[in-house]
């Protein structure tokens, strides 16, 4: 099966640009979750998404959303970029209801806020 | 919400010692603790995991043990490789789907030849 993948890869924006960021799930998995990983931060969950509906959300400001479609594919917006928005985001994919529900993580697209 | 420590932040080993890395976790609803192995500049890749009705689980050189009442989990390596060397990261989720991942701030291992 092939693995987790996000486009872009890599991405320059500027302050109050906005981006879309782009993760196709493991083929068959239907819950897909955003990650923003920074040097400072670490690991932080932004939400999930599951048969397009947002399942779960963490504590990001409302710039940040998401949504699922239909074939399980997500995309994240980030509006009004801020500096501090340069990071790795990492999405996520898993098929609820397996007996391992491990989380299966794309390669991430580097977000650089100029 | 959760909060998940993890110590040391960096560990240095000989090739053929073991490696422990702790975590700790702050919600005692979390019932899913993964671990992850993340190499410069690639992606995250899960280990090994345990769900809180196991107190251990082992894979290979890998091991995970967990403890419920202390609200602690860790991770041994036995016999290290200069390839497990890496960032690992802890976690920990609350979610019956193990989404919603809370992560310890890693701890890059150093495996020396």
């Amino acid at each position: 099966k092939a693995g987790v993948t996000q486009t872009p890869r890599y991405l320059i924006k500027t302050r109050g640009q906005q981006v879309t960021l782009s993760c196709s799930p493991i083929s068959g998995h239907r819950s897909v979750s955003w990650y923003q990983q920074t040097p400072g931060q670490g690991l932080q969950f932004l939400f999930e998404y599951f048969s397009e509906t947002q399942r779960n959300k963490g504590n990001f400001p409302g710039r940040f959303s998401g949504r699922q479609f239909s074939n399980s594919r997500s995309e994240m917006n980030v509006s009004t970029l801020e500096l501090g928005d340069s990071a790795l985001y990492l999405c996520a994919s898993s098929l609820p209801g397996a007996i391992q529900e491990t989380q299966y993580f794309g390669p991430g697209t580097r977000l650089l806020v100029l | 919400g959760e909060n998940v420590e993890q110590h040391p932040s960096t560990l240095s080993v000989q090739e053929g010692d073991s490696a422990v890395i702790k975590c700790t976790y702050s919600d005692s609803a979390s019932n899913y603790f993964p671990w992850y192995k993340q190499e410069l500049g690639k992606r995250p890749q899960l280990i090994i995991d345990i769900r809180s009705n196991v107190g251990e689980k082992k894979d290979q050189r890998i091991a995970v043990t967990l403890n419920k009442t202390a609200k602690h989990f860790s991770l041994h390596i036995t016999e290290t490789q200069p390839e497990d060397s890496a960032v690992y990261f802890c976690a920990a989720s609350y979610e019956t789907s193990g989404s919603r991942l809370t992560f310890g701030e890693g701890t890059q291992l150093t495996v020396n030849p």
